[in-house]
């Protein structure tokens, strides 16, 4: 059974930094691009960013102005966020994804349950 | 303002036919990237519903069905049932952006 599991997610002040984790099982996770999409609170989800399945590739959102780097270990089956300079805006679920399909045409076919980031004073 | 533009909401009583638009542009549907359908239950993570414009994956009822034609897709999901009240988000590839989404469908069983 493929299981995503997130943490590292709080309440952070503006300008802040903050740093997820996804402990992945149930598949060859060194095999797979894996990507974070967000959702704020009542609003739709937004990619934020993909990691290739050795992590030499990495694509990320226009919005996020080089404030985001995703990572990974291959050898812990862990998928990392590291946000710096967080902002209000960024106050959302973010979610673990596993990806399916080629380049330009990914999809998510497993997601983790969420963890929430919330940027306030 | 998402790159990808769906109804905000829709609506159907048990038992008819319902369908969710997904309209893009030259730079994404348009330029024949694929388009991909999840369903968020209230609460809940989104689930992949339709890949690749028309599959389904292992477990998801033939009542939904995707299409796609030129820069737009649709979804349908027909036999409607109270469970399948839910967000409805259509996701594809945009060749400045990456990863896109849709603003979401909510649909309502009446």
């Amino acid at each position: 059974e493929v299981q995503l599991l997130e943490s590292g997610g709080g309440l952070v002040q503006p300008g802040g930094s903050l740093r997820l984790s996804c402990a992945v099982s149930g598949f060859t996770f060194s095999s797979y691009a894996m990507s974070w999409v967000r959702q704020a609170p009542g609003k739709g989800l937004e990619w934020v960013s993909t990691i290739s399945a050795s992590g030499g590739s990495t694509y990320y959102a226009d919005s996020l102005k080089g404030r985001f780097t995703i990572s990974r270990d291959n050898s812990k089956n862990t998928l990392h966020l590291q946000m710096n300079s967080l902002r209000a805006e960024d106050t959302a679920v973010y979610y673990c994804t596993k990806v399916e399909g080629y380049s330009s045409s990914w999809y998510f076919d497993y997601w983790g349950q969420g963890t929430l980031v919330t940027v306030s004073s | 303002q998402s790159v990808l533009t769906q109804p905000p909401s829709v609506s159907g009583a048990p038992g008819q036919r319902v369908t969710i638009s997904c309209t893009g542009s030259s730079s994404n549907i348009g330029a024949g990237y694929n388009v991909h359908w999840y369903q968020q239950l209230p609460g809940t993570a989104p689930k992949l519903l339709i890949y690749y414009n028309t599959n389904r994956p292992s477990g998801i009822p033939d009542r939904f069905s995707g299409s796609k034609s030129g820069a737009s897709a649709s979804l349908a999901i027909t036999g409607l049932q109270a469970e399948d009240e839910a967000d409805y988000y259509c996701q594809s590839y945009d060749s400045s952006l990456s990863g896109v989404f849709g603003g979401g469908t909510k649909l309502t069983v009446l």
